[in-house]
């Protein structure tokens, strides 16, 4: 069965500065997407990033980037510039095919002014 | 906004009753999720519906049950609640089948706030 692991249950940085999640998964599909959901207060699920497993590039969204180590099975989110806006919990979440999300306990993150 | 509308936002019912929760997918998707997330439990996935067939269970009790209509809204009932089922209920959409491949990207509803007391 997959898995997704999230070994930071809350960080902190100030705002403008660069700040990395962790993300490690396990399964032995070859064929999967990977994403990153933002869960601000209002508890809205929003896609942040997404990335496909047969892709070796790192998805790259405005402030968000991610590095994708397949062989490692890691897939870590860095925002850069953070804002206060991006004060949220980040799920990360796997998915294989045409199938179900299975997400992380994910991290939250809170944007220091 | 994602596209995805669910009804009612908040719910607050007694133990024993039974509710609807229900989510109509973004214009064109074919493929509807249900996910439960709870403090304890963490977002859980419970049924998948695809074009009107269930696709997928997981984690879904028998007090629960989904159906997904021919104008591919989706509605998921709970019955016989219990002070365990108070959670956030989520739908999601994706594309389904779409230029002969899947497009997999599930897009969130903002949620059924359930609170059973």
């Amino acid at each position: 069965a997959q898995t997704v692991t999230q070994s930071q249950p809350e960080m902190s940085v100030q705002e403008a500065e660069t700040v990395t999640l962790s993300c490690t998964y396990d399964t032995s599909e070859s064929n999967y997407y990977l994403f990153w959901y933002k869960q601000p207060p209002s508890r809205q699920m929003i896609l942040v990033i997404r990335q496909e497993a047969y892709k070796q590039q790192n998805a790259t969204e405005n402030r968000f980037s991610v590095n994708f180590q397949k062989a490692a099975k890691s897939f870590s989110l860095k925002i850069s510039d953070s804002q206060l806006g991006d004060t949220a919990m980040y799920f990360c979440a796997f998915m294989r095919g045409n199938d179900k999300i299975i997400f992380g306990k994910g991290t939250r993150l809170h944007i220091l002014p | 906004d994602s596209g995805v509308t669910q009804t009612p936002k908040h719910l607050i019912t007694a133990t024993g009753q039974r509710v609807t929760l229900r989510c109509s997918p973004r214009s064109g998707d074919l493929s509807v999720y249900w996910y439960q997330q709870s403090l304890d439990q963490g977002l859980q996935f419970l049924i998948q519906y695809y074009n009107g067939e269930e696709r997928a269970k997981g984690n879904i009790l028998e007090r629960f049950s989904a159906q997904q209509f021919p104008d591919l809204h989706s509605e998921l009932n709970l019955s016989s609640l219990e002070l365990g089922d108070s959670a956030l209920y989520f739908c999601a959409s994706s594309p389904g089948l779409a230029g002969g491949r899947y497009q997999e990207t599930q897009y969130f509803g903002p949620g059924t706030r359930l609170l059973v007391l």
